[in-house]
């Protein structure tokens, strides 16, 4: 069964530094990628989404996340960090069956 | 309209009654879905409904749970004889290309306490 893994329970970064949270998964292709973001009390919003094609995305609020096969991992990037950055980031594959399957989730704090 | 909505936004109920949460999918979206969000188990798939097609019931976790979908729009899920490890999050999501390249929207959510 397919499964995604997001190594870091909790990051704290300072406003304006860089971010990167990671994400693997095990399935035996290529899934469809998703990074989602939920603030406290809200629901899930679409940061970004891989398919196929270049390996480097763009998504809202400034974040980019970069699929590696070889590694099998999603890992979102940010360059610069903002205090409203800070919420819960979930990774999130698609292997065709139609539901999601998520992360356990990354919960980013950003320090002034 | 303009995203997935839900109703109500919390609901606290006692052990062993009933509850029905609803959900407004975004308007054209054919594919509705519902998940769970507990601080257990994280993010669950519950069951997913496709236009006129059977529900795929899969991750429904008991018989207690049960949902609808009328009209290919709004959805229902129910639960019967609530309990304590009922209460979580519950979120829907639609979408308007099930299959390829599809993307989930997701409304806010209905937080369910059960005491």
């Amino acid at each position: 069964a397919q499964s995604v893994t997001q190594p870091d329970i909790h990051i704290t970064v300072s406003e304006g530094a860089s971010l990167e949270l990671r994400c693997n998964y095990s399935y035996g292709a290529t899934p469809y990628l998703f990074w989602y973001v939920q603030s406290p009390g809200q629901g899930l919003q679409l940061l970004l989404k891989y398919f196929s094609g270049d390996t480097l995305v763009q998504g809202i609020k400034g974040f980019e996340a970069e699929f590696k096969r070889s590694q099998s991992s999603f890992n979102l990037r940010k360059p610069s960090v903002h205090w409203s950055d800070a919420a819960e980031y979930f990774c999130a594959v698609d292997t065709g069956r139609r539901a999601l399957t998520f992360g356990s989730g990354t919960r980013l704090q950003v320090q002034p | 309209g303009a995203g997935v909505s839900q109703s109500p936004s919390n609901k606290v109920t006692e052990k062993g009654k009933d509850v029905e949460l609803r959900c407004d999918p975004i308007s054209g979206h054919t594919a509705l879905y519902w998940y769970r969000q507990s601080l257990g188990q994280g993010l669950e798939f519950l069951i997913y409904f496709q236009g006129n097609s059977a529900p795929d019931k899969s991750g429904l976790p008991s018989d207690r749970f049960s949902a609808e979908r009328t009209g290919g729009s709004v959805s229902t899920l129910t639960i019967q004889r609530t309990q304590q490890e009922d209460s979580a999050v519950y979120l829907c999501a639609s979408s308007s290309e099930p299959g390829v390249e599809e993307t989930q929207y997701f409304g806010p959510g209905t937080r369910l306490l059960v005491l």
